[in-house]
């Protein structure tokens, strides 16, 4: 079981938006603005997407946003593209050891 | 640009330990924490532990605490993960992903392609 829970399967068609919900506790989530968010196609190496809830990198489309309200985060991708299916994991930084905590990822499906 | 290359695919019997290796290039090593995560086929991601590369110090989930060691070489700038007691579900693509220590350790920033390891008798 995932310290972080994250819907299984969310799906849209391309132009829409979609939003992917990440809820974890006070102990993490709630307590830190370090919520991150991974891209993963299959087969490959997981991507960064957006880090500290909302910062993206440098690279990442503007169609990718981050927020938190409380003990959940969410990842908003606005205009989906076929490219952007894939499987997202969100994480967060954890008090409990100075760890970190991934939630079970979510699979985008674009219609 | 930054690269973290892994070393190889490697097959290990239960009970065997195994050492996955992670090259970094295109930043200052010891600037970044080094972290690995594991993926279970068809599973998700796992966080294992980190290491600072400059002082070698360590952060081991609790979950392979006493069974995970993560070490580094700085002169060629080579993270080490060694994991032993392997059982079959150990089975999985072990990463390397490296931040800045900037940041501290609360992001993966960078991350290699992945190593698959597989117990099996």
């Amino acid at each position: 079981q995932s310290a972080l829970t994250q819907p299984a399967s969310v799906s849209g068609s391309p132009g829409q938006s979609i939003t992917i919900s990440c809820t974890g506790t006070s102990s993490d989530v709630g307590g830190y603005n370090y919520v991150s968010w991974y891209q993963q196609h299959p087969g490959k190496a997981p991507k960064l997407m957006i880090y500290e809830v909302s910062n993206r990198p440098s690279g990442v489309s503007n169609r990718f946003s981050g927020s938190k309200s409380g003990n959940t985060a969410s990842l908003t991708i606005s205009g989906l593209q076929a490219e952007d299916e894939a499987d997202y994991y969100c994480s967060s930084y954890t008090s409990s050891s100075s760890s970190l905590v991934f939630g079970g990822g979510t699979k985008l499906t674009v219609l | 640009q930054v690269q973290l290359v892994q070393s190889g695919a490697e097959v290990k019997k239960p009970g065997a330990s195994v050492k996955v290796s992670c090259k970094a290039s295109g930043y200052t090593f010891t600037g970044y924490y080094m972290h690995w995560v594991r993926q279970a086929p068809g599973q998700g991601l796992e966080w294992m532990g980190w290491i600072n590369p400059n002082s070698g110090g360590t952060n081991y989930a609790q979950k392979f605490q006493g069974r995970v060691t993560m070490t580094r070489d700085t002169s060629i700038s080579t993270a080490y993960m060694e994991l032993s007691r392997l059982r079959s579900d150990d089975t999985a693509v072990y990463f390397c992903a490296s931040v800045s220590m900037l940041r501290g350790v609360t992001s993966l920033d960078y991350w290699g392609q992945g190593t698959l390891v597989t117990v099996s008798s």
